[in-house]
């Protein structure tokens, strides 16, 4: 069974610049979260998708976005990028979280490295 | 709102020693708790949960956790470390209700196993 999939591996983009990060669930899976894993600040909860709809959102402010597709992949977008937005941005996905089902087992993909120059 | 301290951001022990990692957590419902582990330029993997019954939870590699309420933890152990237990262990809190989906993670603890 192929695990959760990032793309790109890295990725330097420079200030005021968009990325776009990339993650492909496990088959049957159809929740996706994405983390931003900082230096020094640990793994901070970016958003959750669920069935092609927002359900949960961290602390960050709106330049960070994302989307759910309909084969449950998942696209984070971060807007006007600023230096500090550099990092290890890791993406998990399990199986249906609809009704809140937090224990569910979260796998996490290898990561996409977003360096800010 | 949920939080996780782990105490000690550095940890050391001999090849064979006892493991003890710590997690202290606090949640205004009743948590659900996990434990991650890191290893170099990977992602995370679930060594291990909490969610109802048994308090005692065994994981994989031989590691095993305790939830104790009345201490608000969530303490790792391994009886004997072996050197391919060096990573960086995460402790994680989730809830259901509006944080529903929202894991809270500790900011980790660097284990290194001295030969």
């Amino acid at each position: 069974e192929a695990g959760v999939t990032q793309s790109p591996t890295h990725l330097i983009k420079t200030r005021g610049q968009q990325a776009t990060l990339r993650c492909s669930p496990i088959s049957g899976h159809t929740s996706v979260y994405w983390y931003q894993q900082a230096l020094g600040l640990g793994l901070q909860f970016l958003l959750w998708y669920d069935e092609g709809e927002e359900r949960n959102r961290g602390n960050f402010p709106p330049r960070f976005s994302g989307r759910q597709f309909p084969n449950y992949s998942s696209e984070l977008n971060v807007n006007a990028l600023e230096l500090e937005d550099s990092a290890l941005y890791l993406c998990a996905s399990s199986l249906n979280g609809r009704g809140g089902y937090p224990y569910n087992e979260q796998f996490f993909g290898p990561g996409t490295r977003l360096t800010v120059l | 709102a949920q939080s996780v301290t782990q105490l000690g951001s550095h940890v050391s022990v001999s090849e064979g020693a006892l493991v003890l990692l710590r997690c202290n957590y606090s949640s205004s419902v009743p948590p659900y708790l996990f434990w991650y582990v890191q290893y170099p330029n990977q992602g995370l993997q679930l060594l291990l949960k909490y969610t109802t019954g048994a308090t005692l939870v065994k994981g994989i590699n031989g590691f095993e956790a305790e939830f104790k309420k009345s201490e608000t933890s969530f303490h790792l152990t391994k009886p004997s470390a072996h050197m391919s237990d060096a990573a960086e262990y995460f402790c994680a809190v989730s809830e259901s209700g509006p944080n529903a989906g929202k894991s809270t993670f500790g900011d980790g603890t660097t284990l290194t196993v001295k030969p």
